[in-house]
């Protein structure tokens, strides 16, 4: 499997705020860009998911910004809240392929 | 909304005994695959399924590994002879096929090796 790298680890935000996560990759051939959820017990949920052909995506208050030429991608939460609570990874692949999971990052929301 | 369901949710097995974790994939969908999640570390691809044939698969699936999709709704991870380091997160999914179709994630079964 391909490389991905998740950036931070863990994160702590306090409700209302900001929750900025980011991944890069080495695999020019991947052609979509996925972020996952999970909660403890429960397995990976997609959230969001971008192709390459748009540089933003926005769901709600999840939103994607895509940089094809520095191979990156992060998942911007707006008004984070104690609900978003969980383990977030970023998960490329190629035209529906084996995903390639980074390492997860556990994010709190604090009240 | 339709849910890839797994059982067991954990299965405790001896070291060298064979293992069957279990699977119900969504029913319209036609790729399968699993995942591996050993505790503290990333989720880690095995294997897809297609069309009754492995259409893809890491260097984890080794020999000891085989699945099957012995009827219509059932999908099965076979591990031959359990290793301790089999101890795990066992995922399954399941897509509609095509790059822009999500796949679909079950509970998982965690697998304890003794």
């Amino acid at each position: 499997q391909q490389q991905v790298k998740q950036s931070p680890q863990s994160l702590i935000v306090q409700k209302g705020g900001i929750s900025i996560i980011n991944c890069a990759y080495e695999n020019t051939a991947f052609d979509y860009f996925p972020w996952y959820q999970q909660f403890p017990g429960k397995g990976p949920a997609l959230l969001i998911a971008i192709r390459p052909d748009v540089s933003e995506k926005k769901e709600g208050r999840f939103t994607i910004s895509f940089n094809k030429s520095a191979k990156q991608f992060s998942l911007h939460i707006m008004d984070s809240q104690p609900g978003d609570s969980a383990t977030y990874f970023c998960a490329p692949s190629h035209s529906g392929y084996a995903l390639n999971f980074g390492k997860g990052t556990s994010l709190l929301v604090t009240p | 909304e339709p849910e890839v369901t797994q059982t067991p949710s954990h299965q405790v097995t001896q070291m060298g005994q064979e293992v069957i974790l279990r699977c119900v994939p969504i029913s319209n969908h036609l790729y399968f695959y699993w995942y591996r999640q050993i505790l503290g570390q990333k989720v880690e691809f095995l294997v897809s399924f297609y069309n009754n044939e492995i259409s893809e698969k890491s260097e984890i699936f080794d020999d000891q590994f085989s699945v099957e999709r012995p009827d219509g709704s059932n999908f099965t991870l076979k591990i031959r002879s359990t290793k301790l380091e089999d101890s795990a997160m066992y995922f399954c999914a399941s897509s509609e096929g095509g790059a822009d179709q999500p796949q679909h994630f079950g509970d998982g079964t965690r697998l304890s090796i003794l």
